[in-house]
């Protein structure tokens, strides 16, 4: 069974501080992996990554896929209150009669404290 | 531009009644269309996905349908509601080009 796990479910830290959070997948024919912000109503799309080692940033937010170790993180730097939200990890798996699936994680809370 | 909308937003129903959650897309054609449910605290369960008019893809079992009456309508319903329906519901769209499926806003169900 395809399955998408993130971790730490929960996170708590300082304005300023440094985070990575982590999505690790096992999914059959995997084809891309996409990082999403949730902070109370939509997901919000940040990142799609497709090759290893290649790091995807935008301003203060980056992150990498390892295609062989089945994982990808996300960094935060000098984090913001404005960064609190979920941040959902999802992996494109195989398509469904032409439509893709994506595989979630269970998300990981972030919580920026002043 | 593509947006998407989606209502209404917040929704309390009494169990055995019935639901109709509606989604449109504009600024685009032909799309994939997608219904997720999100239990608080979970990651996006996929319930039904139709990739053009009339065609409709189940991925759980449940008490709950869908239909896609026109190319950028789709439609959430049920019959008679469950205290298990509650949740939050999002529908998403994918343009034919990219990977990337794009949210409503989504609509918090409670059934009491």
């Amino acid at each position: 069974e395809d399955k998408v796990v993130q971790s730490p479910l929960s996170l708590v830290v300082h304005e300023g501080d440094t985070v990575t959070l982590n999505c690790s997948y096992e999914v059959t024919n995997f084809r891309s992996l996409l990082w999403y912000k949730q902070e109370k109503k939509a997901p919000t799309f940040l990142f799609m990554l497709t090759s290893s080692g290649i790091e995807k940033k935008s301003g203060r937010l980056s992150s990498i896929l390892d295609k062989k170790e089945l994982f990808s993180i996300l960094n935060i730097t000098a984090t913001q209150t404005g960064d609190s939200a979920v941040y959902l990890c999802a992996v494109v798996g195989p398509l469904l009669q032409g439509a893709q699936k994506l595989v979630f994680g269970q998300g990981t809370r972030l919580t920026i404290n002043p | 531009s593509q947006t998407i909308h989606q209502w209404p937003a917040t929704l309390v129903q009494p169990v055995g009644s019935p639901l109709s959650l509606e989604c449109t897309v504009e600024g685009t054609s032909n799309p994939n269309l997608y219904w997720y449910r999100q239990a608080a605290g979970r990651g996006l369960q996929l319930l039904f996905y139709s990739v053009g008019i009339g065609q409709i893809s189940s991925e759980v079992p449940q008490n709950l349908s869908a239909s896609r009456p026109q190319d950028r309508q789709f439609i959430l319903s049920s019959k008679k509601l469950l205290l298990s329906d509650s949740g939050f519901y999002l529908c998403a769209w994918r343009g034919r080009a990219k990977n990337i499926q794009y949210f409503g806003a989504g609509t918090r169900l409670s059934v009491l």
